[in-house]
């Protein structure tokens, strides 16, 4: 059983490139969340989908875009990435009330 | 103020100490807890969930008081693997789904 799984797991981007970072869980679980962690600093909520076909901002959604393009995946995008965006992030999903569960990060660093 | 509260120590402890660590939460309509462990640059791993009559698994004791909003987690004889930070999460009702609001961690640092 693989989980949450995320791709790429490293990449190294010039500003102004875009990308996406892809998230896929097999769980069956209705919502997903894209965070971000940089050093030293908590989890910080970028994106979630409550379940399939939405999507709402979390605290830090400037510069990011998300799409949940069915139950399984939800993929995170950066149209024009800026060196303050050089951070980890983190994938998650859940259903209801229950605990989340995470990929295990794409480490992005911005030149 | 934050919603979810912790001290981000660290906490340096000898191995075999046993050490606990607490985790506020300032909403009284958080419904359920949850502790988790993160290694440095590793994702965040559930560790246990708090069950409002406490709940042990094996050296880990975590605890809900509801009346002090407050969990803890307690770890007796510590090993120098449980070395990490621990992440609280709370999660709350709220416009008909639930918001899931984790704590900035607390450090460990298991001493040899």
């Amino acid at each position: 059983n693989a989980g949450v799984t995320q791709t790429p797991k490293f990449q190294v981007l010039k500003t102004g490139q875009s990308m996406t970072l892809q998230c896929a869980q097999d769980m069956n679980h209705n919502s997903m969340y894209w965070y971000r962690q940089d050093p030293g600093m908590g989890l910080r909520l970028i994106y979630y989908s409550a379940s399939e076909g939405t999507t709402d901002k979390g605290e830090v959604p400037n510069g990011y875009n998300v799409s949940r393009l069915n139950k399984r995946e939800f993929s995170l995008r950066l149209e024009s990435a800026a060196p303050s965006q050089t951070s980890v992030y983190f994938c998650a999903s859940r259903n209801g009330d229950q605990p989340q569960h995470f990929g295990d990060g794409t480490r992005l660093s911005i030149l | 103020r934050k919603e979810v509260e912790q001290d981000p120590g660290p906490f340096n402890v000898p191995e075999g100490a046993t050490v606990a660590f607490n985790c506020t939460y300032s909403n009284s309509a958080s419904q359920s807890f949850f502790w988790y462990r993160q290694d440095c640059r590793k994702e965040p791993k559930l560790l246990m969930s708090v069950y409002s009559s406490g709940n042990e698994d094996g050296r880990f004791t975590a605890q809900l008081n509801r009346a002090s909003q407050y969990i803890s987690l307690l770890i007796r004889d510590s090993k120098l693997s449980d070395s990490a930070t621990y992440l609280c999460a709370v999660n709350r009702p709220t416009s008909g789904t639930y918001k899931y609001i984790f704590g900035t961690g607390t450090r460990l640092k298991v001493l040899a």
